[in-house]
């Protein structure tokens, strides 16, 4: 497998409970992104990791979601206390280098309830 | 602030004829940008790169034009086939940092037999 991979593909939750998305990026690429997508809007930035260290956060991203990347390679995406206002398609993207372009994979599709 | 903007939300075109999407952007920084194509309920696939040296790129059926005068680029799409159908994303970066790739709104693309 040469792409970016995603899990769970979907999921389903209630409102207050905690969900985890894994990222797995292409093996090589050193930078990975994490971005959430709503309905009718682009991709918007959530965190960047290269290698292991997570270099810059938006502002989007609140105390309630914690991202990793503990040895360089997968990534996870954690969300305690869900809101519904956290209902939306979380993309993993991976590139190589300065000025790569990203590769984003299939997405996680979240819905609270 | 709307730093990538795609004015228009939908595009019809005949199959066979050239497809043309638009983009504006704001942002005198960004330096890189990039088209990505994406369908329902599946992360954006990376189309085609232009980085701000150059005013043209081509790959295959696939041309990104770039202004930077006018902070305006455009994707040709010649010709166009049934499969091309899908929302269209451009999306741009600035040189130094994360790197992280700003979105415009997207433009629904339908190509009709």
């Amino acid at each position: 497998d040469t792409g970016v991979s995603q899990d769970p593909r979907h999921k389903i939750t209630k409102r207050g409970q905690n969900v985890t998305f894994r990222c797995d990026p292409i093996s090589e690429h050193n930078r990975l992104y994490w971005y959430r997508q709503t309905l009718g809007q682009g991709p918007e930035f959530l965190t960047y990791f290269q290698n292991e260290a997570q270099l810059e956060k938006s502002r989007l991203l609140s105390d309630r979601f914690s991202a990793e990347r503990p040895k360089g390679s997968f990534s996870t995406l954690e969300i305690q206390r869900t809101e519904q206002g956290d209902s939306a398609m979380y993309l993993c993207a991976s590139s190589y280098g300065t000025g790569g372009s990203q590769y984003f994979g299939p997405g996680t599709r979240l819905l609270v309830l | 602030d709307q730093q990538v903007k795609q004015n228009s939300p939908s595009l019809s075109v005949q199959e066979g004829r050239i497809s043309i999407l638009n983009c504006d952007y704001t942002n005198s920084m960004f330096d890189y940008f990039l088209w990505y194509k994406k369908y329902p309920a599946e992360g954006p696939t990376f189309l085609i790169s232009i980085s701000s040296i150059k005013d043209k790129n081509e790959d295959g059926r696939f041309t990104v034009f770039l202004n930077k005068s006018a902070k305006h680029l455009s994707l040709h799409i010649v010709p166009s086939q049934p499969g091309d159908s899908a929302v269209y994303f451009c999306a741009a970066s600035e040189p130094q940092g994360a790197q992280k790739l700003v979105f415009g709104q997207g433009t629904r693309l339908t190509i009709n037999p």
